[in-house]
């Protein structure tokens, strides 16, 4: 079955920038739409946004200006990069596939999680 | 952008039924999933499109969605059910939105 792995460093400085990759093994990435999700130590989940295998995006507006999210098909593999970051980026990202449209809207597979940590 | 709400806590002896709720505006129009987030893991799909299980998820969890409030309901709740519960919506932004979670207490 489909499995998620996250990958990138656990710390990063303020103002810095933060580049987390996601591995997709065991199934395919395309016909798929793939997620960034965080969580903040004992808060709720964030959709932070979703890319398609073709490329095509969309992400949440409180985070828009800052965030990015890129597919490599070749390595199976999507990644996030978040801008000037601050203490309040602290959590743990889960990259996750998801479905958009007559299959509903959820997302069915989760990586494990990583931790990150803003802090100088 | 759109908001979703569940209680904070729901406390169940096991062998009982526990309800979740999920509130938001006219949520019945939209697909609801709920996920089971254990403690220091990931989380888990247990229902979608308002009421379908993956697979390998047990009957026990079921859910509805109408009018203002989606439920997962846990019939039978045991021990390994303890967990933290979230809803999920599709927002009209074309956003995934979550709800604030709900800490499922086992007895």
């Amino acid at each position: 079955q489909v499995q998620l792995e996250e990958s990138g460093p656990g710390l990063v400085k303020p103002s810095e920038t933060l580049s987390l990759t996601c591995t997709v093994s065991g199934g395919s990435i395309t016909n798929y739409y793939w997620s960034w999700v965080r969580q903040p130590p004992g808060e709720r989940l964030e959709w932070i946004g979703y890319i398609f295998y073709s490329g095509n995006t969309k992400y949440n507006p409180s985070l828009e200006s800052r965030v990015a999210i890129l597919v490599d098909t070749s390595k199976k593999q999507f990644s996030l990069v978040l801008n000037s970051v601050t203490a309040a980026d602290t959590a743990v990202y889960y990259c996750a596939r998801s479905n958009v449209g007559r299959s509903g809207y959820h997302m069915d597979v989760w990586g494990n999680g990583t931790t990150v940590t803003v802090s100088s | 952008s759109y908001e979703m709400t569940q209680p904070p806590s729901v406390s169940v002896s096991p062998g009982q039924t526990a309800s979740i709720t999920c509130t938001g505006d006219q949520i019945g129009d939209k697909y609801v999933a709920w996920y089971q987030q254990r403690s220091g893991q990931s989380p888990l799909l247990v229902l979608y499109q308002d009421n379908k299980r993956p697979s390998g998820i047990p009957e026990r969890f079921s859910g509805s969605n109408s009018g203002n409030t989606a439920t997962l309901t846990i019939t039978g709740t045991q021990p390994m059910d303890e967990a933290d519960y979230y809803c999920q919506a599709w927002g009209s932004d074309t956003t995934y939105v979550f709800g604030a979670g709900t800490k499922v207490t086992v007895l």
